[in-house]
């Protein structure tokens, strides 16, 4: 079946600029999760969406981002006002249900975000 | 949530057994083990997960000790196709659900 996929892929924007990007979850997970990688660092959790709810935010590093997911399915990350430091790879994942056993979170290929 | 500490990187050659172990300590007794594997330009890809003692797949085995302070997770007869950073986390998730990843343990396989 199809898996994890986020769009677009790369994404060149000037500072300033606002940028959403895309995530497709797997039909019928119902946990979906924003992750950020900068270079050759490890994965830094965002945001953590149950259904179409937020329950954990922690992650987002200012007010400038936000993220949204409706009907259960597909997620939009927004960052506004983009910052340089804000280039990394954003990686979605999904998964059947936080917790416990098969808590596997399959992940999408990301989106490579540069701001210039 | 429990932090991991893993080497930062490792060598192998082509067909040797690796072993990657992973430091963590504070582990909490519904925490479970994970180990995920990501290639350069894409996203991590589950490996294993156990709980205690043994588990093995068609692709590696981990093994966790009692005090499940750590845990090694065996890759046999690695390939160059395994060169990879792999993470090692641990947690339940329950209604929080994210993992922690930390840096990983860069794999480099020659032939």
């Amino acid at each position: 079946g199809a898996g994890v996929s986020q769009s677009p892929s790369n994404k060149v924007t000037e500072k300033g600029k606002d940028v959403e990007l895309r995530c497709d979850p797997i039909s019928g997970h119902t946990a979906l999760y924003w992750y950020r990688q900068s270079l050759g660092q490890g994965l830094e959790f965002l945001i953590y969406f149950q259904g179409n709810s937020a329950p954990d935010k922690s992650g987002l590093p200012s007010d400038r981002f936000s993220a949204e997911r409706t009907g259960g399915s597909v997620s939009t990350l927004t960052i506004q006002r983009t910052q340089q430091e804000d280039s990394a790879v954003y990686l979605c994942a999904s998964s059947l249900s936080p917790g416990g056993p098969g808590y596997e979170q399959y992940f999408g290929p990301g989106t490579r975000l540069t701001v210039t | 949530l429990a932090k991991t500490t893993q080497p930062i990187s490792m060598d192998s050659y082509e067909g040797q057994e690796v072993n990657i172990t992973c430091s963590h300590n504070n582990i909490a007794t519904n925490d479970y083990i994970t180990w995920y594997q990501q290639f350069p330009s894409q996203g991590p890809r589950f490996i294993i997960q156990g709980y205690k003692t043994k588990v093995t797949n068609e692709v590696a085995s981990l093994f966790i000790p009692a005090d499940r302070k750590s845990s090694t997770l065996s890759l046999p007869r690695v390939s160059l196709s395994d060169t990879a950073v792999y993470y090692c986390l641990v947690g339940f998730g329950g209604s929080q659900g994210n993992l922690i990843f930390g840096k990983g343990t860069k794999l480099s396989v020659k032939p």
